[in-house]
């Protein structure tokens, strides 16, 4: 079946613009999350979603950064105001239920560059 | 706080030979463990897990040690193969939560 997808792969833009980028999990997957990861350094969590519970927002870096789920399928990840230190690969992966202790399933991210 | 990290950030492996990644935890909570590939240009790879009431597992070619005594994770690849070149991420996390804590991870490469 289908694994997780991420639009758009690659991203340029301005200082100062905002941008989208959008996830679709795996279908059937109620919980999904976003991760970032800098040049060399590992994933670094920033938001979970579970079914229609509250986001737990508590890895977002600062209030630029938001994100939105549609019931248990797309979610958007919107960076306002991009600084050049948000430059990086955004992930999103999916697991298949509340997501404590089991495997997250990875897209192949968006790599965001900010001139 | 605590993290998880790798003791090498590189690794070079001549094709053929076998490999041990390491991974030093310090979460003594933590019972579930994963170890995931990353490719160029692509997002992490689930590659073998381990909970914590085992202390050792293998798939296809890997192996996955678990020493709970010393916080220790590690990963064998056996025969490494030029698809083998990667890096490598351990995470951990306990089975209450839904939260991976990651390490930077090893850049293994494979000599030809």
């Amino acid at each position: 079946g289908a694994g997780v997808s991420q639009s758009p792969s690659n991203k340029v833009t301005e200082k100062g613009k905002d941008v989208e980028l959008r996830c679709d999990p795996i279908s059937g997957h109620t919980a999904l999350y976003w991760y970032r990861q800098r040049l060399g350094q590992g994933l670094e969590f920033l938001i979970y979603f579970q079914g229609n519970s509250a986001p737990d927002k508590s890895g977002l870096p600062s209030d630029r950064f938001s994100a939105e789920r549609t019931g248990e399928s797309v979610s958007t990840l919107t960076i306002q105001r991009t600084q050049q230190e948000d430059s990086a690969v955004y992930l999103c992966a999916s697991s298949p239920r509340r997501g404590g202790g089991e495997t997250q399933y990875f897209g192949p991210g968006t790599r965001l560059l900010v001139l | 706080g605590e993290s998880v990290g790798l003791h090498l950030p590189t690794l070079s492996v001549q094709e053929g030979d076998n490999s041990i990644i390491n991974c030093a935890y310090s979460n003594s909570a933590s019972d579930y463990f994963i170890w995931y590939k990353q490719e160029s240009g692509k997002g992490p790879q689930f590659i073998i897990d381990i909970r914590s009431n085992m202390d050792k597992r293998q798939g296809q070619r890997v192996t996955v040690l678990l020493n709970k005594t010393v916080k220790h994770l590690s990963l064998q690849i056996a025969a490494t193969q030029p698809g083998d070149s990667a890096v490598y991420f351990c995470a951990e996390t306990h089975s209450n939560d839904y939260k991976l804590s990651f390490g930077a991870g090893t850049t293994v490469t494979v000599r030809a």
